[in-house]
């Protein structure tokens, strides 16, 4: 079993809808929570990250992680084509810099 | 955030040569860097923990003398693949993690390069 799983998609929406994008894990040791944008060839950016459970929104992103159940979620609203792009969810275990990467879902947001 | 820059952005090579990658920190002095390698629909693998001054920190299954890392600055981090093989053809991507005495959850934030895709003929 990964240590976090993820639905590679790819996921198409139409322009505006509402996206909701999913990660579990299975690392009770992590305590930071982080979704990456990753662009065709790209390197991935940082797009937000949380702390323990608990929703953190930022403009249209909206991350929330229920430690409970081990799930995370990122929601898009008001989809743009611009958010087109591989979205990547990590954790990460508190006091330590290791990264563990899901294999990021494919987005496709269509005009 | 910090600027990373990595180069080349992207190379082909022989089987059997060396390549060298570099990842440099434009304006942030790094104590640590990341190196991750990215195959086709595969998530960012931890290669290995680049520390300035010192010997990496290689993840298990990485083989240290063939990826070498040098972290001789707090701005550059160098990954030689040598003796490549086409299964060495990826996507080789840098990170840099700000210093780890900082408190905040924000100080532990990775800025990632923009990647080197090798591939190996």
């Amino acid at each position: 079993q990964k240590e976090v799983e993820q639905d590679p998609g790819p996921l198409s929406v139409p322009e505006g809808a509402i996206v909701s994008l999913n990660c579990t894990y299975s690392n009770s040791a992590f305590q930071y929570f982080m979704w990456y944008r990753q662009y065709s060839r790209k390197g991935p950016e940082l797009l937000m990250y949380t702390y323990s459970s608990g929703n953190k929104e930022d403009g249209r992103f909206t991350a929330q992680v229920d430690k409970s159940s081990k799930y995370i979620s990122l929601f898009i609203r008001d989809s743009q084509p611009s958010d087109s792009a591989t979205y990547l969810c990590a954790g990460r275990e508190g006091g330590g810099n290791k990264l563990t990467f899901g294999t990021g879902t494919q987005l496709k947001v269509e005009l | 955030g910090a600027v990373v820059s990595q180069h080349p952005s992207r190379v082909i090579c022989k089987s059997g040569t060396s390549v060298k990658i570099e990842c440099r920190s434009l304006d942030f002095q790094a104590t640590t860097m990341f190196w991750y390698r990215q195959f086709p629909k595969q998530s960012l693998m931890l290669m290995a923990t680049s520390n300035e001054g010192s010997k990496a920190t290689y993840e298990q299954g990485v083989e240290k003398d063939k990826f070498l890392i040098n972290h001789a600055s707090l701005t550059l981090s160098t990954l030689t693949v040598t003796s490549a093989h086409p299964e060495d053809s990826s996507f080789y991507i840098c990170s840099l993690g700000p210093n780890a005495g900082l408190a905040g959850v924000g100080r532990y934030e990775q800025y990632f390069g923009p990647g080197t895709r090798l591939t190996v003929t």
